[in-house]
């Protein structure tokens, strides 16, 4: 069975803390990308990336970075946490070529006091 | 900019009656457009993909349409159930290379019996 795994399903951080999100695929997938999801906001993408050491901005990547050293592992790094950062964040890969179809992993709900 | 907008966010039916969703898109035209479901607390899984020379495709009980003059996908359950209850998301791909999705806020369905 195909999987997209989050290493951490709940988080508590305080302000101004360095948190890291990691997220393995074990599809072999080239693309990887984190969206966070509020309430009345939706899922919105950070950032992507379609091969190692690659990245591309989505559309709200302030504030956070990304790292790719291998193809199944692609992390999210909040160098500074925030209040305004208190979401659930969703990792999800995809084949890098074709229609793009989303495999999600489970979410990590992350709460900066 | 692109932008994708479902236009519920709450859909209550009766079960057995058929569920129509609609998502709109503006100022991009996508070669395909997508379709998942997610549960509360979970990540979101697919369900259907349609080409933009497709107007309609089914799975099962599930029918979506594409027009791309109107710039609408309709997304259909026949027969709804209780265990159809779910938020649905449409997604379009916003890079050139069609690997990136941007997705709607969702529409959150729910099932009486």
């Amino acid at each position: 069975d195909v999987k997209v795994t989050q290493s951490s399903r709940y988080l508590v951080k305080r302000t101004g803390e360095k948190v890291f999100l990691e997220c393995v695929q074990d599809m072999d997938h080239e693309n990887m990308f984190w969206y966070r999801q509020d309430p009345g906001l939706g899922l919105r993408l950070i950032y992507f990336s379609y091969d190692v050491k690659m990245k591309e901005k989505g559309d709200i990547p302030e504030g956070y970075s990304v790292s790719r050293e291998k193809k199944e592992r692609f992390s999210l790094i909040l160098e500074s946490a925030s209040t305004n950062q208190t979401s659930m964040y969703l990792c999800a890969s995809s084949l890098g070529t074709g229609t793009g179809e989303l495999f999600f992993g489970e979410g990590s709900r992350l709460t900066v006091l | 900019s692109q932008k994708i907008e479902q236009n519920s966010e709450a859909l209550n039916i009766q079960e057995g009656k058929t569920a129509t969703l609609t998502c709109n898109y503006t100022n991009y035209s996508p070669a395909y457009l997508q379709w998942y479901r997610q549960d509360p607390g979970r990540g979101p899984v697919f369900l259907l993909l349609i080409r933009e020379n497709e107007k309609e495709k089914r799975k099962e009980r599930l029918k979506v349409t594409f027009d791309t003059t109107l710039k609408q996908s309709l997304f259909h359950i026949t027969a709804s159930q209780p265990a159809d209850s779910a938020t649905y998301l449409c997604a379009l791909a916003f890079n050139q290379a069609g690997t990136a999705l941007i997705f709607g806020k969702g529409t959150t369905l729910s099932v009486s019996s």
